[in-house]
C-alpha cells in the first residue's frame, strides 16, 4: 500500500524557518516525481513545488520561488521542504503528494 | 499561469441522480503526447484530496466506475451516474501539464 507520512509542521513567527519532510513507503520512491500543495483551512489547493525522480530538477510557485526548497533523500525515502522567510499568507495545511497519492497533510501555522 | 474555472460551485444532486462538474481551462492541456493531462480529485469533509481520475478519462484504482471524465482541449467534465452517500465532499480539478500546476476552486457536492 502506497504510503505518504508528511511530518514538521507546527507554529512559528513571521521570519521563520520550518523544514517539512514526507516519509514514502508502498512504492520505488525513487522512481517518481514528488509534489508539495498546501491548503489554507476552508479554501482550495495551491500547487508549491516539485521535485524530479533523481533529484536534479525542481519548480516551485511564484510565490514561495526564493524561500522554499524542496529536496529528497531517495536513499531514505524521504521528501522535504525547507521553508525560510515564513509570512502569515504561508499558513496551510502542506500534503506530500506522488503517484497520484496524497499524505495527510501537516499544519504550518505562521503568527506571531 | 493556467486558470482552471470549474462550474457550478456548489452541487446540490438527489441519491440515485447523475450528477455533473464542468472545469474549463485558459490553454489546452494536450501534450505532443496525446494525452490530456487533466486530473479530477475529491476531498471529502475532514480528509485529504484522493484522485478520482487521470489524464482525462483513466479511473484510478479503486474508484467506481460510476464516475467518468471526458472532454477535450479545454473543456473537461466529470460525471457520476448515480450520486451515492460517500460522493459527497468538494471536487477538484487541475492540470500537470503547464507550469505552475494549478486547480480549479472546487465544486462542493451535498445530497439534497
Amino acid at each position: 500500500e502506497v504510503q505518504l507520512v508528511e511530518s514538521g509542521g507546527g507554529l512559528v513567527q513571521p521570519g521563520g524557518s520550518l523544514r517539512l519532510s514526507c516519509a514514502a513507503s508502498g512504492f520505488t520512491f525513487s522512481s517518481y516525481w514528488m509534489h508539495w500543495v498546501r491548503q489554507v483551512p476552508g479554501k482550495g489547493l495551491v500547487w508549491v513545488s516539485c521535485i524530479s525522480p533523481d533529484g536534479s530538477s525542481t519548480t516551485y510557485a511564484d510565490s514561495v520561488k526564493g524561500r522554499f526548497t524542496i529536496s529528497r533523500d531517495n536513499a531514505k525515502n524521504t521528501l522535504h521542504l525547507q521553508m525560510n522567510s515564513l509570512r502569515a499568507e504561508d499558513t496551510a495545511v502542506f500534503y506530500c503528494v506522488g503517484v497520484g497519492t496524497w499524505g495527510q497533510g501537516t499544519l504550518v501555522t505562521v503568527s506571531s | 499561469d493556467v486558470v482552471m474555472t470549474q462550474s457550478p460551485p456548489s452541487l446540490p444532486v438527489t441519491l440515485g441522480q447523475p450528477a455533473s462538474i464542468s472545469c474549463r481551462s485558459s490553454q489546452s492541456l494536450v501534450h505532443s503526447d496525446g494525452n490530456t493531462y487533466l486530473n479530477w480529485f475529491l476531498q471529502r469533509p475532514g480528509q485529504s484530496p484522493r484522485r478520482l481520475i487521470y489524464n482525462l478519462s483513466n479511473r484510478d484504482s479503486g474508484v467506481p466506475d460510476r464516475f467518468s471524465g471526458s472532454g477535450s482541449g479545454t473543456d473537461f467534465t466529470l460525471k457520476i451516474s448515480r450520486v451515492e452517500a460517500e460522493d459527497v465532499g468538494v471536487y477538484y480539478c487541475m492540470q500537470d501539464i503547464h507550469w505552475p500546476y494549478t486547480f480549479g476552486q472546487g465544486t462542493k457536492l451535498e445530497i439534497k
